[in-house]
């Protein structure tokens, strides 16, 4: 199947500052990717759809100006958490969308927020 | 919140026994998908049962889907210790967009 790659798997940052997660399709080109977040034990919810070359659409309840997505090419969408406090530790997982129904899902990035 | 159900929210069983977790969603749906994920760890798609099927095998796996009761049921058969993982329905739904609304999830515990 389908690769994707997440970089970085872990990162350790001081709170007020801020973190960036990448998230590439290595052998496919994906004009919408995902970016879901999971806390310890429960499932995931998805946070924002990340559209290439156009303003990424945000779940209800999720800020916009907090996670910032940026999908500059067809192999790379980005989510930078500003400002991160402690509530953001989390594990963030992002996934590629292909075709109408296939969605390759990327190994995760587990932050934590002193 | 548009997130479904699962039950059970955890199911502990021994090895060689059989394994079904139940899943309700409340959008209309393209497609229902069924992944593990073992503690800590990314995602693992399983199987894919479109809106037009009722049964779809995958090795040990049977995932049945009914879209009147909005419900769908993933079975194990013959379970291994290394089944022991968490289980999430997700369904993608009719737009095509490829959004998934997962399922809250079954922790499944195969004894060895």
């Amino acid at each position: 199947g389908a690769v994707v790659s997440q970089h970085p798997s872990r990162v350790i940052c001081k709170s007020g500052t801020s973190v960036k997660i990448e998230c590439r399709s290595l052998d496919f080109q994906a004009t919408t990717m995902f970016w879901y977040r999971q806390f310890p034990k429960q499932s995931l919810m998805l946070m924002a759809t990340s559209n290439e070359g156009s303003k990424a659409t945000y779940e209800q309840g999720v800020e916009k100006d907090k996670f910032l997505i940026n999908h500059a090419s067809l192999t790379l969408s980005t989510l930078t958490v500003t400002s991160a406090h402690p509530e953001d530790s989390s594990f963030y997982i992002c996934s590629a969308h292909r075709g109408i129904d296939e969605q390759f899902f990327g190994p995760g990035t587990r932050l934590t927020v002193l | 919140s548009q997130q479904g159900e699962e039950d059970p929210q955890a199911l502990s069983i021994q090895e060689g026994e059989n394994a079904t977790m139940n899943c309700s969603y409340k959008t209309s749906i393209n497609n229902l998908q069924w992944y593990r994920q073992n503690s800590g760890r990314g995602l693992v798609h399983l199987i894919l049962i479109r809106s037009n099927e009722r049964e779809k095998h995958s090795g040990r796996l049977r995932v049945t889907l009914d879209t009147s009761k909005k419900s769908s049921s993933l079975l194990i058969t013959a379970s291994r210790a290394a089944d022991t993982a968490s289980y999430f329905c997700a369904n993608q739904g009719s737009s095509n967009t490829g959004k998934l609304i997962f399922g809250q999830g079954t922790t499944l515990q195969v004894k060895p």
